[in-house]
């Protein structure tokens, strides 16, 4: 079964600064790969989405990378905001059918 | 593209109540998923649908669930005889048919809570 892992868990920086977030899977057979954003007590939107065959996705200040071979993906935060606090979310596809995900990121932009 | 609808966003029932939830997909977005996200977790995987065929069913969904998708447009998502621990938000999410991506497109949630 595909697990996902993502580090840290909770992160807090000072606005402006720039961070990566983590996120690791067990089985390289995948279809894509996607990160999405959560505030709390809401659904998910979908943030970048990395094809199997692509190694990165850029969307303004965000940039998700994608290592298939050794299972890593990151996602960089250029210049953070304190709009950008959130829990982050990590998933892979593996087909058609569902999504796998991790336990996210909670991020904290201090102002 | 008015984006994936769920309904109601909040739900109270007390132990034993049916409850039932309906999720509304993008147009012409063939396939339809449901998760459960229960709390400081990530959401996991119930059950899918392509058009009006629900294809594959977590075993988390227990015979208390059920799911459906008539004329393959919206979906109901009913739970019998609720428990405490069916406690969480339920997520509905849509894709397109095309391979391209897959892309799942998330609904805002219902939020379920058992008393």
């Amino acid at each position: 079964k595909q697990e996902v892992t993502q580090i840290p868990a909770a992160l807090s920086v000072p606005e402006g600064e720039n961070l990566v977030l983590n996120c690791s899977f067990t089985d390289s057979a995948i279809y894509n790969l996607q990160w999405f954003r959560q505030d709390p007590g809401k659904g998910l939107t979908s943030l970048l989405l990395i094809q199997s065959s692509q190694r990165e996705q850029t969307s303004g200040r965000l940039n998700a990378s994608l290592d298939k071979s050794s299972g890593r993906s990151t996602l960089y935060i250029a210049a953070s905001q304190p709009g950008d606090s959130a829990t982050y979310l990590c998933a892979v596809s593996t087909g058609a059918n569902n999504l796998f995900f991790g336990t996210g990121t909670r991020l904290t932009v201090i102002p | 593209d008015t984006g994936v609808s769920q309904d109601p966003r909040h739900k109270i029932t007390k132990r034993g109540q049916n409850v039932t939830f309906r999720c509304d997909p993008i147009s012409e977005h063939n396939r339809l998923y449901w998760y459960r996200q229960t709390l400081g977790q990530g959401p996991e995987f119930l059950t899918y649908f392509q058009n009006e065929a629900q294809l594959e069913k977590s075993r988390l969904l227990s015979d208390r669930f059920s799911a459906e998708r008539p004329k393959g447009s919206f979906s109901t998502l009913e739970i019998q005889r609720t428990e405490q621990g069916d406690s969480a938000m339920y997520l509905c999410a849509s894709s397109p048919g095309s391979r391209v991506s897959y892309e799942q497109y998330f609904g805002p949630g219902t939020r379920l809570t058992v008393t």
